[in-house]
């Protein structure tokens, strides 16, 4: 009940067009949903982030859409560029100071 | 702007040794945590830290892990008896209550 479900495992996509990935989970206890965003031998970056009380949220190229009656939330890269290339975890947790429960990782490659 | 610092960046250990990991996380965040990633795998939670005790930890978590915030400003990760599956990333993050960041580990090697 604690996992999150992420897809697709990798992801290619040409420069400019838009990236999206998916998560799904299974506890509805989780009520903060990040994405974090990995480049080669760095830690997550913590990219953007969600409650489930909207169902949008929007910073710059990145976007987060969360289903709560689906329990899933998906990840839009606009506009994508080559230095977007990264893995990308998505991740829940229930409130403050609780663990973060990670998605599997997508690894997305952006080609010019 | 502030960050969490972990030290060292490479750790190359026997098996049976111990090994501390040390962390510096961002200096008015209240919950300190840390994860694991083995290579090309999913970030794992290990322990989270507050208020000077343990507050929640995974089943990786065994006696062989402890935790310390020895000072204001420290938080470190021990592994008294290295395996080597043992060997991943290591990372420290800390965060003021939701959003966590993430330092840029420690690469653990055990051979």
């Amino acid at each position: 009940q604690q996992q999150v479900k992420q897809s697709p495992q990798s992801l290619i996509v040409q420069k400019g067009g838009i990236s999206i990935i998916n998560c799904a989970y299974e506890n509805t206890a989780f009520d903060y949903f990040p994405w974090y965003q990995q480049f080669p031998g760095k830690g997550p970056a913590l990219l953007i982030a969600i409650r489930p009380d909207v169902s949008e949220k929007k910073e710059g190229r990145f976007t987060i859409s969360f289903n709560k009656s689906a329990k899933q939330f998906s990840l839009h890269i606009m506009d994508s560029q080559p230095g977007d290339s990264a893995t990308y975890f998505c991740a829940a947790s229930m409130n403050a100071g609780n663990m973060l429960t990670f998605g599997g990782g997508t690894r997305l490659m952006v080609k010019p | 702007e502030p960050e969490v610092t972990q030290t060292p960046s490479h750790q190359v250990t026997q098996m049976g040794q111990e090994v501390i990991l040390r962390c510096v996380p961002i200096s008015n965040h209240l919950y300190f945590y840390w994860y694991r990633q083995i290579l090309g795998q999913k970030v794992e939670f290990l322990v989270s830290f507050y208020n000077n005790e343990i507050s929640e930890k995974s089943e990786i978590f065994d006696d062989q892990f402890s935790v310390e915030r020895p000072d204001g400003s420290n938080f470190t990760l021990k592994i008294r008896s290295t395996k080597l599956e043992d060997s991943a990333m290591y990372f420290c993050a800390s965060s003021e209550r939701l959003e966590e960041y993430f330092g840029p580990g420690t690469r653990l090697t055990v051979t």
